[in-house]
């Protein structure tokens, strides 16, 4: 079982473009969150995705999407980026209506 | 709104002490609790997670944690402290049925020899 992965690792940008960051859950899950995790603080929720609908959102701008495929794995995607964007970006996966997460090892995005 | 409190930034154990990481919670009913670990540059990993029944759980790596519905609490403990043990260290809450999480800002444990 390979467990949460989350692709790429790294990633540099540049202020104003546009970023996708991708996650696939581990085997026999069917929902996927994404979380930003700033540097020295706890995980924020941004969204999560179940049977490739938006089901809650936290409290982050338009500027953050998504979407969930039908193999349950995950994109998050960032317009119009910040320097205030830079984070790491966590993938959690799990079964819906269970509240076990398992979190992938996360993508590091730096705005510049 | 749920939130979830961690008092101690930073923390400093001699290697073979005991260890106590505070949690508190607010939260309008029973939550889903939970304690994660993050080692540096690394995803997290789940340690140990309270849903219902015996309010003290054992976890992964020789953690247990207490909750205190009175206190609205979710203590951390582990009896002997290694040097691997080196870490952050978040505390989490969740809604029933759900898995999105609000997390408190994470103690960063050292260890000293």
């Amino acid at each position: 079982d390979a467990g949460v992965t989350q692709s790429p690792t790294h990633l540099i940008k540049t202020r104003g473009q546009q970023v996708t960051l991708r996650c696939s859950p581990k085997s026999g899950h069917d929902t996927v969150s994404w979380y930003q995790q700033a540097l020295g603080q706890g995980p924020q929720f941004i969204f999560q995705y179940y049977e490739e609908e938006e089901r809650q959102r936290g409290n982050f701008p338009d500027r953050f999407s998504g979407h969930q495929f039908p193999n349950y794995s995950s994109e998050l995607n960032v317009n119009a980026l910040l320097l205030g964007d830079s984070a790491l970006y966590l993938c959690a996966s799990s079964s819906f209506g269970q509240g076990e997460a398992f979190f992938g090892q996360g993508t590091r995005l730096t705005v510049v | 709104a749920q939130s979830v409190t961690q008092p101690d930034i930073h923390i400093t154990v001699s290697e073979g002490a005991s260890l106590e990481l505070r949690c508190n919670y607010s939260y309008g009913a029973t939550p889903y609790l939970f304690w994660y670990v993050q080692s540096p540059g690394q995803g997290l990993q789940l340690l140990l997670k309270y849903f219902s029944g015996d309010t003290l759980v054992q976890g992964i790596k020789g953690f247990e944690a207490e909750f205190k519905r009175s206190q609205s609490s979710f203590n951390l403990r582990k009896p002997s402290v290694h040097w691997s043990d080196a870490a952050e260290y978040f505390c989490a809450v969740g809604l029933s049925g759900y898995s999105t999480l609000t997390f408190g800002k994470g103690t960063m444990l050292l260890v000293s020899p």
